[in-house]
C-alpha cells in the first residue's frame, strides 16, 4: 500500500513564525504536491514537484515556498505565517507517467494549521 | 484555465438507496481525465473512480458509476445501495492530458447517509 505521511496532524503557530510542513511518501513517486483545503473552495494547488530539486508554482503560491532535496520528501515552508494561512494542508504524490491507474494521486492525512 | 463546479454543497441519502452527485467542468481541451475522490471524516482522501475523456463508456467500480456527458461537460457520480461508510466529502477533479499531473478540484459535496 502506498503511504503518504505528514509530520503533524495539528499545528498552532503565531503570526510571523516560520513554519515547516513535511511530507514523506514511500512509493518512489516522481510527483509530489501541496494543496490547501478550505470550506467552499475545495483543494487548491500551492506548489508541485516532478523531480528532486524541481518545483513549479501552482495556483496560489504567494506566501509559500517548497523544498525537495530527496525524492521521498517534499516540504512546504511558510516564511512568515499569517492568519489567512490558517487552513488544512494536504500533501499528495503520484507517478510521473500517465495512463490507467498510474496518475492516481495518493494523499496524506492532512495538517490542520492554525495561525494566531 | 479549467474550472470544476460542484453545485451541491450537501446531499443526504437513505441507507441502501441511490444518490447522484453532480459535477460540471469547463475546458477547451479535448483530451483529459476526470476523477471522483472521497474524503471520509478525519481520514485520508482516496480515489473512487476515474474516466478518460476519449472513452465513451462510463466507468464503473462496484457500487460507484459515472454518467459522463462530454458535450455537456458533465460528470456525475452515482452511488448505488448506499452504505454508512459512504458518508464523506466527495470531490470531482479534472486533469489535462497534456499538462502534467496537476488536478483541478471542485468545492466538494458532503454526503450524509441516514440509517
Amino acid at each position: 500500500d502506498v503511504k503518504v505521511t505528514q509530520s503533524s496532524r495539528y499545528l498552532v503557530k503565531r503570526t510571523g513564525e516560520k513554519v515547516f510542513l513535511e511530507c514523506v511518501q514511500d512509493m518512489d513517486h516522481e510527483n509530489m504536491f501541496w494543496y490547501r483545503q478550505d470550506p467552499g473552495l475545495g483543494l487548491r494547488l500551492i506548489y508541485f514537484s516532478y523531480d528532486v530539486k524541481m518545483k513549479e508554482k501552482g495556483d496560489i503560491p504567494e506566501g509559500y515556498s517548497v523544498s525537495r532535496e530527496k525524492k521521498e520528501r517534499f516540504s512546504l515552508i511558510l516564511e512568515s505565517a499569517s492568519t489567512n494561512q490558517t487552513s488544512m494542508y494536504l500533501c499528495a504524490s503520484s507517478w510521473k507517467r500517465s495512463g490507467q491507474g498510474t496518475d492516481t494521486q495518493y494523499f496524506g492525512p492532512g495538517t490542520r494549521l492554525t495561525v494566531l | 484555465a479549467q474550472t470544476v463546479t460542484q453545485s451541491q454543497p450537501e446531499m443526504s441519502v437513505q441507507e441502501a438507496e441511490t444518490v447522484t452527485l453532480s459535477c460540471t467542468y469547463d475546458t477547451s481541451e479535448s483530451d483529459y481525465y476526470l476523477f471522483w475522490y472521497k474524503q471520509p471524516p478525519s481520514r485520508q482522501m482516496i480515489l473512487v473512480i476515474r474516466q478518460e475523456a476519449y472513452k465513451q463508456q462510463n466507468a464503473t467500480e462496484n457500487r460507484f458509476s459515472v454518467n459522463f456527458q462530454k458535450a455537456a461537460k458533465s460528470f456525475s457520480l452515482k452511488i448505488s445501495d448506499s452504505q454508512l461508510g459512504d458518508a464523506a466529502m466527495y470531490f470531482c477533479a479534472y486533469r489535462s492530458a497534456w499538462y502534467g499531473n496537476k488536478l483541478v478540484f471542485g468545492a466538494g459535496t458532503i454526503l450524509r447517509v441516514k440509517s
